[in-house]
């Protein structure tokens, strides 16, 4: 099971940013956490991770809390072409190696 | 730069027939390989995954199995497909360290 919390979904208007939550409370110490997108009928698209400070690139920004249990995406001006399914994931060990696991993700609606 | 060729896009096979869909990574060399199954509407679940040419790990059982004949080739294989193997196929690799997932376009199965 994934070990991070989305809401099901969200929506933003075309323009604005889209503050995308998630937590993940039992993140361990050397765990990074990685958003991902989904758009219809393709495959996930990486975005952005971070480990404790925050980060931008030119998708997005991700911002973790100082005790590293939650984290928040950032959009900061969305497009139509932004809708989609996010993901937030931390690795999970399995055997040794890390195991990325997605759990259902945000279904963002940006609408005009 | 690094690239994931996933094929075919869209396959329809009977039940009971065999399966085998290849994905190949080029630009990288000795990465992790990853097949994951989506259903529709929801998350995506990790069948098998790759450290290194022979090194196969399954995450749960199933009708399927995969192999890893060159460092940059993965193949997912099954010698009689069910109704309940239909789905979104998607191949990913990802580098040492804590780099992200890439993914492929992915594979819609349909079985009839």
């Amino acid at each position: 099971d994934a070990k991070t919390t989305q809401p099901p979904s969200m929506d933003c208007a075309e323009g604005r940013a889209a503050n995308l939550p998630c937590n993940h409370s039992t993140i361990s110490g050397n765990e990074y956490v990685y958003w991902y997108r989904q758009i219809h009928s393709q495959g996930p698209q990486y975005i952005i991770h971070g480990l404790k400070n925050n980060e931008t690139n030119e998708m997005a920004s991700l911002i973790i809390t100082e005790d590293r249990k939650s984290s928040t995406l950032i959009l900061p001006h969305a497009t139509l072409r932004d809708t989609a399914v996010y993901y937030c994931i931390v690795r999970v060990a399995s055997g040794g190696s890390y195991i990325p696991t997605f759990g259902r993700g945000t279904s963002l609606i940006v609408h005009p | 730069s690094q690239t994931i060729h996933q094929w075919p896009a869209t396959l329809v096979q009977p039940v009971g027939s065999p399966l085998s869909l290849e994905c190949t990574v080029e630009g990288t060399s000795n990465p992790n390989l990853y097949w994951y199954r989506q259903a529709a509407g929801r998350g995506l679940q990790l069948l098998f995954y790759s450290v290194g040419i022979g090194q196969i790990s399954s995450e749960v059982p199933q009708n399927l199995s995969a192999s890893r004949p060159q460092d940059r080739q993965f193949i997912l294989s099954s010698k009689k497909l069910l109704l309940s193997d239909s789905g979104f196929y998607l191949c990913a690799w990802r580098g040492r360290g804590n780099q992200p997932q890439h993914f492929g376009d992915g594979t819609r199965l349909s079985i009839l």
